[in-house]
């Protein structure tokens, strides 16, 4: 079965600090995609990455950064230089070989960014 | 216009009554789903349909029905809401052509069960 734990429930930091929101996945499928999406406080699903099995290099977009590591079995989501407007919540998910499986999503980190 | 449209937006209702939670899409995707969203336990499936005759339970599907009646639309109904059903709840297609599993979400349907 697939999993995937977010342990972190909740984080605050203070603008313009990073902070690095954690992913752990469990699947026994050797071909996989790995996301992340955004709920901001007015509750829409926003998509933000997504990411094969067999692309290990990691990403940035902008203030974004995404490092996976299959050998850890993580897919962490960096934001540099947080900004109030970067307060959500973010959901790591998993989906199986050819998207048969549904996503399968982590409970979340609810991220404050505080001025 | 959003490409996945749910109706009604936020619903308030009575423990014991019937509610109809809609989803439309124009994105003609072949796959819909329907999540439940709670506080701290993430986003769960309830049921999906990967095309107008396939339907399937997911992870909480006791106390909910679904009826696919065209590839663009996907209803989800409490046949006697209860309480701890009040929850967020989205509907999300896919596209049966895209190995990725992508899901497209719409807005959300805020449901009270009193």
């Amino acid at each position: 079965a697939q999993k995937v734990t977010q342990a972190q429930t909740e984080i605050s930091v203070v603008e313009k600090e990073d902070v690095t929101l954690d992913c752990v996945y469990e699947t026994r499928d050797t071909t996989y995609y790995l996301f992340w999406y955004k709920q901001p406080p007015s509750g829409e699903l926003v998509f933000l990455i997504r990411r094969n099995s067999f692309d290990e290099q990691n990403e940035i977009s902008g203030r974004y950064s995404w490092n996976f590591q299959k050998s850890t079995s993580s897919f962490n989501f960096t934001i540099t230089a947080s900004q109030v407007v970067d307060s959500a919540v973010y959901f790591c998910a998993l989906s199986g070989y050819s998207g048969n499986t549904p996503l399968v999503f982590g409970k979340g980190t609810r991220l404050s960014v505080i001025a | 216009d959003a490409d996945v449209t749910q109706t009604p937006r936020n619903r308030i209702t009575k423990t014991g009554k019937r509610i109809m939670l809609e989803c439309s899409q124009t994105k003609g995707h072949d796959r819909m789903y329907w999540y439940r969203q709670d506080p701290g336990l993430g986003l769960r499936l309830i049921y999906y349909s990967f095309d107008v005759k396939d339907i399937n339970k997911g992870e909480i599907s006791d106390g909910y029905s679904v009826s696919r009646q065209a590839q663009a639309k996907f209803s989800l109904s409490l046949e006697s809401a209860i309480p701890n059903q009040t929850a967020l709840y989205f509907c999300a297609t896919s596209d049966l052509g895209a190995a990725t599993g992508e899901l497209f979400f719409g807005e959300g349907s805020r449901l009270t069960v009193l």
